[in-house]
C-alpha cells in the first residue's frame, strides 16, 4: 500500500526567502504525485502533479516540485515566498486510474516579515 | 466551471445525534470521494463512488457512517449516532481520474459535543 511522509510538521520562513517542503512516498511502481495547499477554513487546492515525463514540474503560484525516484521524494519548492503562501501543504500519492489518493499529514507554513 | 459544492459549512451536534452532509460534484466528474480530516492530520478516505456505485468503502465505519450517491451525481454522507471522535472536517472531492487530481469542496466542519 502507498504511504506518504512529510517530515516537517511546521516550517517558518521569512518573506522573500526560498522554501522547500519535503515529501517522501512509499510505492513500488511509478506513482502519481500531487501537492495541495489548504488555506484556513478552505478545501484543498491542487498546486501541481506528476506522473510521467520531465521530473521537474511547474505549478500554480510559482511553485515547482522535483520527482527523484532514487530518493522516493517529491519535494516542493518556491524561490521567493510571499506572505499569502502561509497555509497547510499536503503531499499525496496515487496509483493511477481511479484509485484514491493517500495524503501525508501536512506541513504548516508560516511566513514572517 | 462551478466547483464542488458542500453544505452545510459548519455543524455542531451532541454525541449520539445524527447528521448529514451533502455534496454536489463538478458536472461530468464520475468519481466522487468523501474524506475525513481530523485537526492536525491529512485527509483520510472514507468512501469512493464511481457513478452511483461504491468502489472503496474499506475505511468507512459502517456501524455509524453511511453514504449514497443517487443517480450518480449528488452524494450524502450520514453519521448516526455521532461520537466525539467524529469531530473533523468532511471533505468531498470529485475527479475524472487520478491523473487529473481532485477538485475539493470547502468542506463541512463538524463539532460533536
Amino acid at each position: 500500500a502507498q504511504s506518504v511522509t512529510q517530515p516537517d510538521i511546521h516550517i517558518t520562513v521569512s518573506e522573500g526567502a526560498s522554501l522547500e517542503l519535503r515529501c517522501n512516498y512509499s510505492y513500488g511502481a511509478t506513482p502519481y504525485l500531487f501537492w495541495y495547499v489548504q488555506s484556513p477554513g478552505q478545501g484543498l487546492q491542487l498546486l501541481l502533479k506528476y506522473f510521467s515525463g520531465d521530473t521537474l514540474v511547474q505549478g500554480i503560484k510559482g511553485f515547482e516540485a522535483e520527482f527523484k525516484r532514487s530518493q522516493s521524494s517529491f519535494n516542493l519548492r518556491k524561490p521567493s515566498v510571499h506572505w499569502s503562501d502561509a497555509a497547510e501543504y499536503f503531499c499525496a500519492v496515487g496509483e493511477g486510474g481511479n484509485t484514491p489518493l493517500v495524503f501525508g499529514k501536512g506541513t504548516r507554513l508560516s511566513v514572517i516579515a | 466551471e462551478a466547483g464542488v459544492a458542500q453544505s452545510p459549512r459548519y455543524k455542531i451536534i451532541e454525541k449520539r445525534q445524527s447528521v448529514a452532509f451533502w455534496c454536489n460534484p463538478i458536472s461530468g466528474h464520475a468519481t466522487l470521494y468523501w474524506y475525513q480530516q481530523i485537526l492536525g492530520q491529512g485527509p483520510k478516505l472514507l468512501i469512493q463512488f464511481q457513478n452511483n456505485g461504491v468502489v472503496d468503502d474499506s475505511q468507512l465505519p459502517k456501524d455509524r457512517f453511511s453514504a449514497e450517491r443517487l443517480k450518480g451525481v449528488d452524494s450524502t454522507l450520514k453519521i448516526q449516532p455521532a461520537k466525539l471522535e467524529d469531530s473533523a472536517v468532511y471533505l468531498c472531492a470529485s475527479s475524472l481520474g487520478t491523473g487529473d487530481g481532485y477538485t475539493f469542496g470547502s468542506g463541512t466542519r463538524l463539532t460533536v459535543v
